[in-house]
């Protein structure tokens, strides 16, 4: 069973960052594209990137150019998004999402890693 | 960006029968270079992550049961459970991989009759 395993909750003060982590499988990360995407409370979906672990290739929403960054860690099979300039607007549930095919990118979310709620207030 | 509006926003329906929950998008997500459509849909239990049901409009992701099927072309989708099953109950979502910034439509909320 795939699993993408992320990191625990996290509370933080606005105008500061936080750093998620998404550890997946050597086979995940050598061959699958990872989606970020979050959930603002009682709210709908939204994307907020993409990266390919094996190049480190990103490409990120418009939305969130300029405060969204997503890395990767190879030694370990881990992804990381950080996101910086947090405002009560982030309060959410970030999830890492694994591309539906191998090898390309067509946009679509098959296994998600469990979620994790970011709490932003002062 | 491409905007997803689903219908009903919340409907029940009894044990058996079928369900049918329609999705629309603001722009044709019909790619004339391979005639797929591109547009995905999701199954979100309570506290869970959303899970992938249909993706290119009509094919079924491995494992989800026959009675999810999928359906439409361009800008009207629809997604059909043809037999309700008391594990069915969650919020289900429309979303389109044709375009980036990807998006989703607003979810519509399935319970029991």
């Amino acid at each position: 069973q795939v699993q993408l395993v992320q990191s625990g909750a996290a509370v933080k003060k606005p105008g500061a960052s936080v750093n998620i982590s998404c550890k997946t499988s050597r086979d995940t990360f050598n061959n699958y594209h990872i989606h970020w995407l979050r959930q603002a409370p009682g709210q709908g979906l939204e994307w907020m990137g993409v990266v390919n672990p094996r190049g480190g290739g990103t490409s990120y929403a418009q939305k969130f150019q300029g405060r969204v960054i997503m890395t990767r860690d190879t030694s370990t099979s881990t992804l990381y998004m950080e996101l910086s300039s947090l405002r009560s607007e982030d309060t959410a549930v970030y999830y890492c999402a694994r591309e539906g095919l191998s090898g390309t990118w067509y946009g679509w979310f098959g296994p998600w890693g469990q979620g994790t709620l970011v709490t932003v207030s002062s | 960006d491409i905007v997803m509006t689903q219908s009903p926003g919340s409907m029940a329906v009894s044990l058996g029968e079928r369900a049918t929950i329609t999705c629309k998008s603001s722009q044709s997500l019909l790619y004339s270079s391979n005639n797929k459509n591109y547009l995905a849909w999701y199954q979100q239990k309570s506290g869970q992550p959303p899970k992938l049901l249909i993706y290119w409009a009509s094919t079924r992701e491995s494992g989800v049961p026959d009675r999810f099927s999928g359906s439409g072309s361009g800008t009207d989708f629809t997604l059909t459970i043809s037999s309700l099953q008391a594990e069915d109950v969650a919020v289900y979502f429309c979303q389109q991989h044709y375009f980036t910034p990807y998006t989703f439509g607003q979810g519509t909320t399935l319970e029991i009759k």
